[in-house]
């Protein structure tokens, strides 16, 4: 089945800086790659997400790439800022509802 | 509109008790999940139903049963707890209709302790 890496577990980066969480899939059946952000005690929502027949999509502050190839997609954070901080989710899966898997998360911290 | 909505907010449990927990959507979506989520694992899929009626495994089914009761409604039921299933559970919905994925939108979870 799938597997889905993500690193860097835990990253701290000064406001105003960027942050790059990376994630790694194994089946390349997957074909959409969403991100979650979960702040403290609440539940996870969607900030941006990708399909396989796309390379990046942006949304202001934030962007995703996708390497198919190398199996790896990637969040980037610009300017950074104290409410971006939160657990951050990668996830991958092929349509239809089958092999749903989110990576292990990623905590940021940005430090004022 | 009230997204997706779980039942209880919190509940403590013995070994070997059962319980329910219930999970309601209110925007049409066709398929339901169930997750946990425990600390420095992310998100779990214990089972997921694609439409009324149906229901599939996820990564960690062990333990748990699930009915579909209807569109809305998606129930988690552990016959008998065990302390190893002490976590937060998330139900999810997402409209997959068109047969491509779309945003899953989450409950606000339920905290399970099972002593």
């Amino acid at each position: 089945g799938e597997n889905v890496e993500q690193h860097p577990s835990t990253l701290s980066v000064q406001e105003g800086d960027s942050a790059v969480i990376k994630c790694t899939y194994s089946d390349s059946a997957s074909n959409y790659f969403p991100w979650y952000k979960q702040e403290l005690g609440k539940r996870p929502q969607l900030i941006i997400d990708i399909r396989s027949n796309v390379g990046e999509k942006k949304d202001q502050r934030i962007a995703v790439t996708l390497n198919k190839t190398a199996k790896h997609f990637s969040l980037h954070i610009t300017e950074t800022q104290p409410e971006d901080s939160a657990v951050y989710f990668c996830a991958a899966s092929n349509n239809y509802g089958q092999n749903f898997v989110f990576g292990p998360g990623t905590r940021l911290s940005v430090l004022p | 509109n009230a997204g997706v909505t779980q039942t209880p907010k919190f509940q403590v449990l013995k070994t070997g008790q059962s319980m329910t927990l219930q999970c309601a959507q209110d925007m049409n979506h066709n398929s339901m999940y169930w997750y946990r989520q425990d600390p420095g694992m992310g998100l779990r899929l214990i089972y997921y139903s694609a439409s009324e009626g149906t229901t599939d495994k996820g990564e960690v089914p062990n333990g748990y049963n699930v009915s579909r009761l209807n569109k809305r409604e998606f129930s988690l039921r552990l016959e008998s707890a065990a302390p190893s299933q002490t976590s937060v559970y998330f139900c999810a919905s997402s409209d997959t209709s068109g047969h491509l994925y779309n945003e899953q939108f989450f409950g606000p979870g339920t905290r399970l302790t099972v002593l």
